[in-house]
């Protein structure tokens, strides 16, 4: 039982180019999240999918775009990235309307 | 103003201290209180929770709600180097999917 994986673990863009940063769970999970965490700014919530074939926006969505592939699987796609989008991504996932949010490791990202 | 502010700390404190963190928020309409912990270059993992308010003690990791006054606290008894980590707070309402979280406590315990 591996939890919540992300890949990459880490990643170096130019500004500009695009990539898609994978998650998978595999404790059958309803709900998934993408998160980003900077410093002094916590964590904050891009994306999550409460289903299979549901995506909805969250706090910081502009400049992303996510698929919820099937229940094990959600992506993160930055089209056109920009140095603003230098952080750590987190990916969580949970049962619905759950306590509790189950994180992956995170994916380190810089854009220069 | 954030819904939900945390001090980030840096916070030192000798092992064997008693350590208290606290968050305040200004939606009355949280009712899920969470704290999670966060070892450097890991993902965050749930360390408590709670949806009343009063006190919830768990070995020695204690979290304390208080919804008058929006403040929420989590005391650690009899610290240990291994409570070296990041900790978070983390609300929501009934009913609502998502996480509100604060910016994270930096927490180092000296041997």
């Amino acid at each position: 039982n591996a939890g919540v994986t992300q890949t990459p673990k880490f990643q170096v863009l130019k500004t500009g180019q695009s990539m898609t940063l994978q998650c998978a769970q595999d404790m059958n999970h309803n709900s998934m999240y993408w998160y980003r965490q900077d410093p002094g700014m916590g964590l904050r919530l891009i994306y999550y999918s409460a289903s299979e074939g549901t995506t909805d926006k969250g706090e910081v969505p502009n400049g992303y775009n996510v698929s919820r592939l099937n229940k094990r699987e959600f992506s993160l796609r930055l089209e056109s990235a920009a140095p603003s989008q230098t952080s750590v991504y987190f990916c969580a996932s949970s049962e619905v309307f759950a306590d509790t949010q189950y994180f992956g490791p995170g994916t380190r990202l810089t854009v220069l | 103003q954030k819904e939900v502010e945390q001090d980030p700390g840096p916070l030192s404190v000798p092992e064997g201290a008693i350590v208290s963190l606290n968050c305040t928020y200004s939606n009355s309409a949280f009712q899920y209180f969470m704290w999670y912990r966060q070892y450097s270059r890991k993902g965050p993992e749930l360390l408590m929770y709670t949806y009343s308010s009063g006190n919830k003690e768990d070995g020695r990791f204690t979290a304390q709600v208080d919804k008058s006054s929006k403040y929420i606290s989590l005391f650690i008894r009899d610290s240990q180097p291994s409570d070296s980590a990041t900790y978070l707070c983390a609300m929501k309402v009934f009913g609502n999917e998502k996480l509100t979280f604060g910016t994270g406590t930096r927490l180092t315990i000296i041997p």
